[in-house]
């Protein structure tokens, strides 16, 4: 692995499912974040997590919750799916939270909730 | 609250410069960071300004001025692969990052 990676990289749910989006990255970076990219929009921030074992609410936190067990993994869990969720996910990683720190960008998981 | 600006769309010669512009307004500033996306893809770092002036960066330059609350993105020689979309990112008091819609950019022969 070189990076960030995340799986899906694409699904199709029926609303009212549960569907948990994983994120892996190898860079030991210690801030991780989720994005979810509208169109028309800009990326939003649906959760971070600073460091292993802390996780904080973005700007469109309802409906979805993350867990920050380690510093490599950081999976965004949908509990409840509904339509106005589907979006294309991207995970996001840096080395911290601050500063001029760049972050690094995957894939990205594109999700049609029906 | 925070508020950021940026063209939806621009078109532009191969070979020409262009200029992508930023308008933010933030109760808290922490720097200004530029992305460049693909379609399909996800978004890259290009730049970071986080004082005043112009910070360049190969065929790139980024410019800021927080007076103004602005900042530009300049490509130089452009390329046919410099279509893409570009982002404007505004880091605010907390250290997280507010975004902009995007700008893209047409490059034509």
């Amino acid at each position: 692995i070189a990076g960030i990676t995340q799986a899906p990289t694409s699904q199709i749910l029926a609303a009212g499912r549960r569907m948990t989006l994983r994120c892996t990255q190898d860079m030991r970076h210690n801030a991780m974040y989720w994005y979810r990219q509208d169109l028309g929009l800009g990326l939003r921030l649906i959760h971070y997590s600073n460091t292993a074992g802390t996780t904080g609410k973005g700007e469109v936190p309802d409906g979805y919750s993350v867990s920050r067990a380690n510093t490599d993994d950081f999976p965004l869990t949908l509990a409840s799916a509904v339509p106005s969720q589907t979006s294309v996910y991207f995970c996001a990683s840096s080395q911290t939270s601050g500063g001029a720190n760049e972050q690094f960008f995957g894939p990205g998981t594109r999700l049609t909730v029906l | 609250g925070q508020n950021i600006d940026q063209p939806t769309e621009m078109t532009a010669t191969e070979g020409a410069i262009v200029q992508i512009n930023c308008t933010y307004q933030t109760s808290g500033f922490n720097g200004l960071f530029w992305y460049q996306q693909h379609a399909g893809e996800a978004p890259t770092f290009l730049s970071y300004n986080v004082l005043d002036g112009l910070e360049e960066k190969g065929r790139f330059s980024s410019f800021l001025s927080r007076s103004k609350g602005y900042s530009y993105l300049l490509l130089k020689e452009l390329q046919m692969k410099d279509s893409a979309s570009y982002l404007c990112a505004l880091m605010d008091s907390n250290y997280q990052l507010i975004w902009g819609a995007g700008t893209k950019l047409i490059i034509k022969p």
